[in-house]
């Protein structure tokens, strides 16, 4: 069975800083897929950047990257230069290679201060 | 990004009422979710769909849930009957594939209160 794990609750930072969100992973599978997604005030849930496990090279999109250590399970997103409207929830997320389930974490709240 | 829109984004119904949610996914898309979000939680997985048919569903999803997406029209999700416990937000999702076509896209959400 897949878990994804969030242990950091919220985060507070100022703006145009560097923030880290960690979050560690659970699979039998050798082969699967990792998620990061935000979900704003609104509700509105917006998919950011994904990992291929197969991949040795971070991925990057825009002000985001990722942070993939394969043999401690985890996943962290950098956000760089963050701004006011980075403010949400961000969703760590998972689904195994051909499985039909994506199965998130607990969420980790970011507030950007001016 | 592409984009799945929900119909309604709010429904308030009385316990034990049938229910209707209508997603419309996006247009190349051919796997559709449901996803339960509780206040303050996390989105659980219901059921995903492909070809016509459930592949896959978790607990969540009872027996008085079913969905269908008849002739290539809107992907509902049907409750009946309701009950106080199914008052969340229920977000549907649709991706292209599975493997490495497996981005999952979701809607706004739907709202649904179980008075």
């Amino acid at each position: 069975a897949q878990k994804v794990t969030q242990t950091q609750t919220s985060i507070s930072v100022m703006e145009k800083t560097t923030v880290t969100m960690d979050c560690v992973y659970e699979t039998q599978d050798s082969s699967y897929f990792l998620f990061w997604y935000k979900q704003t005030a609104s509700g509105e849930i917006v998919f950011l950047i994904r990992q291929d496990s197969y991949k040795k090279e971070n991925a990057t999109v825009g002000h985001y990257s990722l942070n993939f250590q394969k043999p401690k399970s985890s996943i962290g997103l950098i956000i760089t230069a963050t701004q006011i409207e980075d403010s949400a929830v961000y969703f760590c997320a998972m689904r195994e290679d051909m499985g039909y389930k994506l199965t998130f974490g607990t969420g980790t709240s970011l507030l950007v201060d001016p | 990004g592409p984009k799945v829109l929900q119909i309604p984004s709010h429904q308030i119904i009385d316990m034990g009422q049938m229910v209707t949610l209508n997603c419309d996914p996006v247009s190349n898309h051919l796997y559709f979710y449901w996803y339960k979000q509780i206040l303050g939680q996390q989105m659980e997985f219901l059921v995903n769909f492909y070809n016509g048919k459930v592949m896959e569903k978790s607990k969540l999803f009872k027996d008085q849930f079913s969905v269908e997406r008849p002739d290539g029209s809107y992907f509902t999700l049907k409750i009946q009957p309701t009950a106080l416990e199914d008052s969340a937000v229920y977000f549907c999702a649709s991706s292209l594939g599975l493997g490495i076509q497996n981005t999952l896209y979701f809607g706004a959400g739907t709202r649904l209160s179980v008075l």
